[in-house]
């Protein structure tokens, strides 16, 4: 079975600061890892995903995730916060046998304080 | 088209109606997804077509819900006898396969049961 898990509802951050949204996820064989942000009134956008070539993966807007078999972690981060990445961010792992079924963590809200 | 788009954005109804909500996918996509977005519960997998046929139904909470998809590109999905509790976004996304690939999203439809 595939889960995520996504710690923190709510994470508030300074401009300027270390953004780290966590995610663990859980899978009986090796996944495929996504994380999607959601933009006010917006639909899901696609920052950066994991299908088992490098453990470090860079996406769009200076953010990057790294694999962590060992730890079963995804986390996603950014050196330094923009205004505008306040949004909802969504963890999510790909089921690999009769589909593609994407299992979604519950989001982290970002707020950016200025 | 450029992206997947859901129509209606919004829609409001009362209880014991039924609704039909539309996505057409990205050109070419042969692979759809629904998915609900409620407040509080993240995202839930509703079904999921490849080509015109759903293999895997899973995910849809009642017998009042139902999807289809003709010509292997638009889906309408339906909701009999609504209830309040079917209030939610529903989200629609597409890919090229259905073997992990990235899926793009639309929109979504808001729906509202009074």
């Amino acid at each position: 079975a595939q889960s995520v898990t996504q710690l923190g509802s709510h994470v508030s951050v300074s401009e300027g600061a270390l953004v780290l949204l966590r995610c663990n996820y859980s899978s009986s064989v090796p996944p495929y890892l996504f994380w999607y942000v959601q933009y006010p009134n917006q639909g899901l956008q696609l920052l950066l995903k994991y299908t088992s070539a490098a453990t470090l993966v860079k996406g769009i807007n200076g953010f990057e995730a790294e694999f962590k078999k060992s730890e079963t972690s995804f986390h996603l981060t950014k050196p330094s916060a923009h205004m505008s990445d306040a949004a909802e961010y969504f963890c999510a792992v790909s089921r690999l046998n009769t589909g593609n079924q994407f299992y979604f963590g519950t989001g982290t809200s970002l707020t950016v304080i200025p | 088209g450029a992206g997947v788009s859901q129509s209606p954005s919004n829609k409001v109804t009362e209880k014991g109606k039924d609704v039909e909500l539309r996505c057409d996918p990205i050109s070419g996509h042969t692979a759809l997804y629904w998915y609900r977005q409620s407040l509080g519960q993240g995202l839930e997998f509703l079904i999921y077509f490849q080509g015109n046929s759903a293999p895997d139904k899973s995910g849809l909470p009642s017998d009042r819900f139902s999807a289809e998809r003709t010509g292997g590109s638009v889906s309408t999905l339906t909701i009999q006898r609504t209830q309040q509790e079917d209030s939610a976004v529903y989200l629609c996304a597409s890919s090229f396969t259905w073997d992990q690939e990235t899926q793009y999203f639309g929109p979504g439809t808001r729906l509202l049961v009074l």
